[in-house]
């Protein structure tokens, strides 16, 4: 079925850098923009990054610009986060997320179960 | 960058009956609204995107209007699964694609 899975969360000390990575199944990985999605504890969604289907554009949002950066692997159907620089607000579930269709900008209907990220010194 | 306002921030409803979200964009977004449900623990769930079509699998008694900048789900006759924050999503201008701030409906 189609999965995303996310891996490389934890407890970090700021200033220090985490990669995270989410495994996608089931689809097509190659042919779709992929996103993460952040959510600190007990608060709202925060669209992170989205990065084209063949890795051509890459978009941030203001918050991370400069620290983080979005990337695939299409041959291991893999998205990544290299997120440097921690900061204690970077601390959140990290979400990848599918767009619907072949549209990058679009609605979410695939979502992985979310990575862990624990800034904290 | 857009701005969504969900209103209310939380709706006490009893189950049975009829639950209306609101959500306002600070600009025209046309139709490129989504509505998302999310339980505790869990990643959210699409149930509506383009305003008003409902995701995969998405039970009928979730509908979605609107467009421009005012949009509303309806949850016909809340059962006790839909209890459950909810929040809308702009994907009309970016960057950055915007989430409001959530609808928590809760048992009344």
């Amino acid at each position: 079925q189609v999965q995303l899975v996310e891996s490389g969360g934890g407890v970090v000390q700021p200033g220090r850098s985490l990669r995270l990575s989410c495994a996608a199944s089931g689809f097509t990985f190659s042919s779709y923009g992929m996103h993460w999605v952040r959510q600190a504890p007990g608060k709202g969604l925060e669209w992170v990054a989205v990065i084209w289907y063949d890795g051509s554009n890459k978009y941030y949002a203001d918050s991370v610009k400069g620290r983080f950066t979005i990337s695939r692997d299409s041959s291991k159907n893999t998205l990544y986060l290299q997120i440097n620089s921690l900061r204690a607000e970077d601390t959140a579930v990290y979400y990848c997320a599918r767009p619907v269709g072949a549209t990058a900008m679009d609605a979410f209907d695939i979502w992985g179960q979310g990575t862990m990220v624990t800034v904290s010194s | 960058e857009i701005v969504m306002t969900q209103s209310p921030a939380t709706l006490s409803v009893s189950p049975g009956e009829r639950a209306t979200l609101s959500c306002r964009a600070s600009q025209s977004i046309n139709m490129h609204l989504a509505w998302y449900q999310q339980k505790p623990g869990q990643a959210p769930r699409l149930l509506i995107y383009g305003a008003s079509t409902r995701a995969t699998g998405i039970p009928a008694r979730f509908s979605g209007s609107g467009s421009g900048t005012d949009f509303t789900l309806t949850i016909s006759s809340l059962q006790s699964e839909d209890f459950a924050v909810y929040y809308c999503q702009q994907y009309n201008n970016w960057p950055p694609l915007t989430f409001g701030g959530g609808t928590k409906v809760e048992i009344k």
